[in-house]
C-alpha cells in the first residue's frame, strides 16, 4: 500500500528553470492538494484540485501550474524558479466518495532554488 | 476567506505538565476544525478534530474544545511527555473544502 508518494524528494535548481514536482495517490482520493511549508508561516495552500480536470487556485498560487487528467496524479509545476520558492512542498489527498476532512500528506518535496 | 491565527508560537513544559494551544479563525461558517502533529523531519498527521456540532472531544491524553460564539478552539495535551514534542497546527475549513492552517506552535516537552 503505497499511499501518496511525492518525487523527487531534494532537488536542487537555479533560478529561471522550470521545476516539476510529482504528486501520486493509490486510494482513488478525490482532492488533491499542494502546500508550501515555510518557517513562521505555517502550511500555506498553492493550488487544489476536487477531481480529475478541476483544480482552483489556494492562497498563494503565483508562479505555480498545476494539472490533473488523471484522478491518482497531481503535479506542481514551477514554470521559471524563483529563489523565493526555496521550500518543502508537500501534496495531500482526501475523500474517496468526497471530502472527508483528513487530509494525508505525502513526505514532502525540499526544492532549493540557487 | 478563512484566516486563522494561532497561539503561542513555542511552547515549552516540563514532562509531566500539560500544555495547551489555542486558535482562532474569522469565517463564522468554518464547521470542521482539525489538528495536525508535524514530528521533525517527517509528513504532518492528524491527531485530532472536531465538528462545530460538538464542544469537546477527547483521546486519551489529548482533547479538543470548541466555542463557536467566540471563534476560537484549543489543543489540550495532558501529562505531556517527550514524545509529544513536535509542531502543532490547527486549522480550519473554508468554503471549497480547502483546509487553512495556522502558522504552527513548536512544542517542546522537557524532561
Amino acid at each position: 500500500d503505497a499511499g501518496i508518494t511525492q518525487s523527487p524528494r531534494y532537488k536542487i535548481t537555479e533560478t529561471g528553470r522550470q521545476v516539476t514536482l510529482m504528486c501520486h495517490q493509490t486510494w482513488s482520493h478525490s482532492y488533491m492538494f499542494w502546500y508550501r511549508q515555510d518557517l513562521g508561516h505555517g502550511l500555506r495552500l498553492i493550488y487544489y484540485s476536487a477531481a480529475a480536470d478541476i483544480t482552483d487556485k489556494g492562497e498563494v498560487p503565483d508562479g505555480y501550474v498545476v494539472s490533473r487528467s488523471k484522478t491518482e496524479n497531481f503535479p506542481l509545476t514551477l514554470e521559471s524558479a524563483t529563489r523565493s520558492q526555496t521550500s518543502v512542498y508537500f501534496c495531500a489527498s482526501s475523500g474517496t466518495g468526497g471530502f472527508t476532512g483528513e487530509l494525508f500528506f505525502g513526505e514532502g518535496s525540499r526544492l532549493t532554488v540557487l | 476567506g478563512e484566516n486563522v491565527e494561532q497561539h503561542p508560537s513555542t511552547l515549552s513544559v516540563q514532562e509531566g505538565d500539560s500544555a495547551v494551544i489555542k486558535c482562532t479563525y474569522s469565517d463564522s461558517a468554518s464547521n470542521y476544525f482539525p489538528w495536525y502533529k508535524q514530528e521533525l523531519g517527517k509528513r504532518p498527521q492528524l491527531i485530532i478534530d472536531i465538528r462545530s456540532n460538538v464542544g469537546e472531544k477527547k483521546d486519551q491524553r489529548i482533547a479538543v474544545t470548541l466555542n463557536k460564539t467566540a471563534k476560537h478552539f484549543s489543543l489540550h495535551i495532558t501529562e505531556t511527555q517527550p514524545e509529544d514534542s513536535a509542531v502543532y497546527f490547527c486549522a480550519a475549513v473554508e468554503y471549497g473544502n480547502k483546509l487553512v492552517f495556522g502558522a504552527g506552535t513548536i512544542l517542546r516537552v522537557k524532561s
